[in-house]
């Protein structure tokens, strides 16, 4: 059962258009992350937030990136501008309120054509 | 940012036998290391995790192993099954840095 939920599980979207990836929380939860994975390469961070707001975030997370939290509970990824490059499956993971161990959700699959 | 790395991108063994995975990390800093599985449209399951305080831990057919000296660590599954087929990956982190550097995945095919 993974610890949290993505929506939605594939999009498709034209070059240039904004995508809203939502991830739902199952369990309590400490930080959340985002991930992506570009296809046949490595997972990659782009960004870390706790308590509302950013903690840490990567080289990859540039203008054209955003998080929210927008009710309390969804965490949503923004991307303004969707390019080519921005194809890739992007994984939602927290920690828990206790632990070190990060947990993924089953991935939202981004194509942009 | 190559802090993780798995220099093997595939592994093939057979039903029955163990597999083998590596890893090899840069960062000292380190101090937590975990592996998981992920199959293809999904996302990473956590499998097994170790502390840099142990050099061993083992959760059934899994075991982890870890040599600080060598910064090294690898994944032992014993005995290999088809349903193991998957990518692996490790993964580590360090204290107070909540934030976890992944390598670029094993390929492991179990064949029967």
């Amino acid at each position: 059962e993974p610890e949290v939920t993505q929506t939605p599980s594939h999009q498709v979207t034209q070059m240039g258009q904004e995508v809203i990836l939502r991830c739902v929380p199952i369990s309590n939860h400490l930080y959340f992350y985002w991930y992506r994975q570009i296809l046949g390469q490595k997972v990659e961070f782009l960004v870390s937030f706790y308590n509302n707001e950013i903690s840490e975030k990567s080289e990859i997370f540039d203008d054209q990136f955003s998080v929210e939290r927008p009710d309390g509970s969804n965490f949503t990824l923004k991307i303004r501008s969707t390019k080519l490059e921005d194809s890739a499956m992007y994984f939602c993971a927290i920690t828990r309120t206790s632990g070190n161990t990060i947990y993924f959700g089953e991935g939202s699959w981004l194509t942009v054509v | 940012d190559q802090q993780v790395k798995q220099n093997s991108p595939s592994l093939s063994v057979q039903e029955g036998r163990i597999s083998i995975l590596n890893c090899d990390y840069t960062n000292s800093m380190f101090d937590y290391f975990l592996w998981y599985k992920k199959y293809p449209a999904e996302g990473p399951t956590f499998l097994i995790s170790i502390s840099s305080i142990k050099d061993k831990n083992e959760d059934g057919r899994f075991t982890v192993f870890l040599n600080k000296s060598a910064k090294h660590l690898s994944l032992h599954i014993v005995p290999s099954q088809p349903g193991d087929s998957a990518v692996y990956f490790c993964a580590a982190s360090a204290s107070g840095f909540n934030k976890f550097y992944f390598g670029s995945g094993t390929k492991l095919n179990v064949k029967p």
